[in-house]
């Protein structure tokens, strides 16, 4: 499996301020996925970051809101723009295609957890 | 529209007893995943079931698939305090190369 990283792994932000999240992985892969999860909750994909093409969103999910980066194989950004409570969460980045199995395995990071005040 | 059903979605157990978590949907599925998240971490990758039937051990804990690919279980033995955590089954109906994730299942296990 891989190391995958997040940062920063917690912070504290003012509303209407964008926070940008990073993740990086030690390996090359394909598929990287960006999540949003309220403590003791499940997982809410946000978005798939393509690599060389913008970022897939899900229902719900904008990219003036949500910006993606996928500069290369091994790390991408997520933005949280004009933040507002409501975005309090913790934002979790996921890898596939490291398994070399071709079952949908995905690896996490360790996530973000964002309060907003 | 929640096309994967968890249950129960919270559990609080003494250590020793046995556990069966559910995952059922609608739809089918060619591979189901079981994570398990502690508080603080992501989600690590527990077991992956591919086939209709297929039984996996992973110590304690047992995995299975049903039949129709439809369903799948988690059985915990002998349940530990190491054991607690969030529970999240996660498959892909579409083939589209996204997750879906159940619930989640809250499991506490008292010393």
């Amino acid at each position: 499996s891989a190391v995958i990283s997040q940062k920063p792994s917690r912070d504290i932000c003012q509303r209407g301020t964008s926070l940008t999240i990073q993740c990086q992985v030690d390996s090359q892969v394909t598929m990287m996925f960006w999540y949003r999860q309220q403590p003791g909750q499940s997982l809410t994909l946000i978005a798939t970051a393509n690599q060389g093409s913008e970022a897939t969103y899900e229902s719900g999910f904008v990219i003036d809101k949500f910006p993606i980066s996928r500069p290369n194989l091994t790390f991408s950004t997520l933005t949280v723009s004009n933040m507002s409570p409501e975005d309090s969460s913790i934002y979790l980045c996921s890898v596939e295609g490291i398994s070399g199995r071709d079952y949908n395995e995905q690896f996490f990071g360790p996530g973000t957890r964002l309060t907003v005040l | 529209t929640q096309l994967l059903e968890q249950s129960p979605q919270f559990l609080s157990i003494q250590e020793g007893e046995n556990l069966t978590v559910y995952c059922n949907s609608s739809s089918v599925f060619s591979s189901l995943q079981w994570y398990r998240q502690e508080p603080g971490e992501g989600p690590v990758l527990l077991v992956t079931v591919v086939t209709g039937g297929e039984v996996k051990k992973l110590k304690r804990l047992t995995f299975q698939f049903g039949d129709a690919r439809k369903d799948s279980s988690l059985h915990i033995t002998a349940a530990q305090p190491g054991d607690t955590g969030l529970y999240l089954c996660a498959g892909d109906p579409g083939n589209t190369g996204k997750l879906i994730f159940g619930q989640g299942t809250t499991l506490q296990v008292k010393p």
